[in-house]
C-alpha cells in the first residue's frame, strides 16, 4: 500500500514555462512534506520542505503548495530551466523532528525541460 | 568530508556470496540512514543509526541484511548470501541529528546480483 504517489512518473516541460510536479497522500496523520532532488548517478538533494500549518512556501524558483483536505500537494518550478530536468522525489512524515526514518518517498516523477 | 561518500559506486556480484557497502558521512552528523532504491521504486528505508546505535531495525529486509557504524562516524551495510532482488541503488544519507529530515545523500552503491 503505498501512501505516498507520485502518479506522474516523467514530465516533460518546455524551458522558461512552469513545471508542476504533484504528489497525493493517503495516510492523515503525515504533517511534514520535503521534496528532494535527484541527478543520475548522484543521492538526492533537498528542495523544500513545507509543515501542514502552512498552505504555501517558497523559496526562488520553487514553490511548494499543501491542501491538507485533498491531501495533496504540489511542487511549481517558474521559470523551468534545463538544470531543473532531474527526477524529484516527494516525501511525507508524521511531524518535523519525528526523524528521517520516518519518512516515507514517492517513486518519483522524471521531470525533463525541452529548450 | 565535504559531503557523504560512499564505495564502491558499482559492485557486481554472484548470487550467494556476501557483500559489504560502505558510508562515510558528514563530519559532525550524528545520524546515518540507509536506504534502498530498486528499479522503478520509491526509496526505501532500511535503517537508521543515532551514534553507533541502531534502534530500529525492523526496515531491514532479511536477516541477511545487517550494520555496523563504529565511531559515530563511518558505517557498513553487510548483505550476506545475496539473491538477485537484493539488486539495487544503496544510498546512504547523514544528517545534523536524529530529528533533523534533511537528508545528505551520498550517490549511492549500485549492486547487481547476477
Amino acid at each position: 500500500d503505498q501512501q505516498v504517489k507520485q502518479n506522474s512518473p516523467s514530465l516533460s516541460v518546455q524551458e522558461g514555462r512552469i513545471s508542476i510536479l504533484n504528489c497525493d497522500y493517503t495516510n492523515s496523520m503525515f504533517d511534514y512534506f520535503l521534496w528532494y532532488k535527484k541527478y543520475p548517478a548522484e543521492g538526492p538533494t533537498f528542495l523544500i520542505s513545507i509543515s501542514s500549518i502552512k498552505d504555501k512556501n517558497e523559496d526562488g524558483r520553487f514553490t511548494v503548495f499543501l491542501n491538507k483536505s485533498a491531501k495533496h500537494l504540489s511542487l511549481h518550478i517558474v521559470p523551468s530551466q534545463p538544470g531543473d530536468s532531474a527526477v524529484y522525489f516527494c516525501a511525507a512524515s508524521r511531524y518535523s523532528g519525528g526523524g528521517a526514518d520516518g519518512l516515507t518517498f514517492g517513486k518519483g516523477t522524471h521531470l525533463i525541460i525541452q529548450p | 568530508g565535504a559531503g557523504v561518500s560512499q564505495s564502491p559506486s558499482n559492485k557486481v556480484t554472484e548470487k550467494g556470496k556476501d557483500v559489504e557497502l560502505r558510508c562515510d558521512p558528514i563530519s559532525g552528523h550524528t545520524a546515518l540512514y540507509w536506504y534502498r532504491q530498486s528499479l522503478g521504486q520509491g526509496l526505501e528505508f532500511l535503517i537508521y543509526f543515532q551514534g553507533n546505535s541502531a534502534p530500529d531495525k525492523s526496515g531491514l529486509p532479511s536477516d541477511r541484511f545487517s550494520a555496523e557504524r563504529t565511531g559515530g562516524s563511518v558505517s557498513t551495510l553487510t548483505i550476506q548470501r545475496t539473491q538477485q532482488e537484493d539488486s539495487a541503488v544503496y544510498l546512504c544519507a547523514s544528517s545534523l541529528g536524529r530529528n533533523n529530515e534533511k537528508l545528505f545523500f551520498g550517490s549511492g552503491t549500485q549492486l547487481s546480483v547476477l
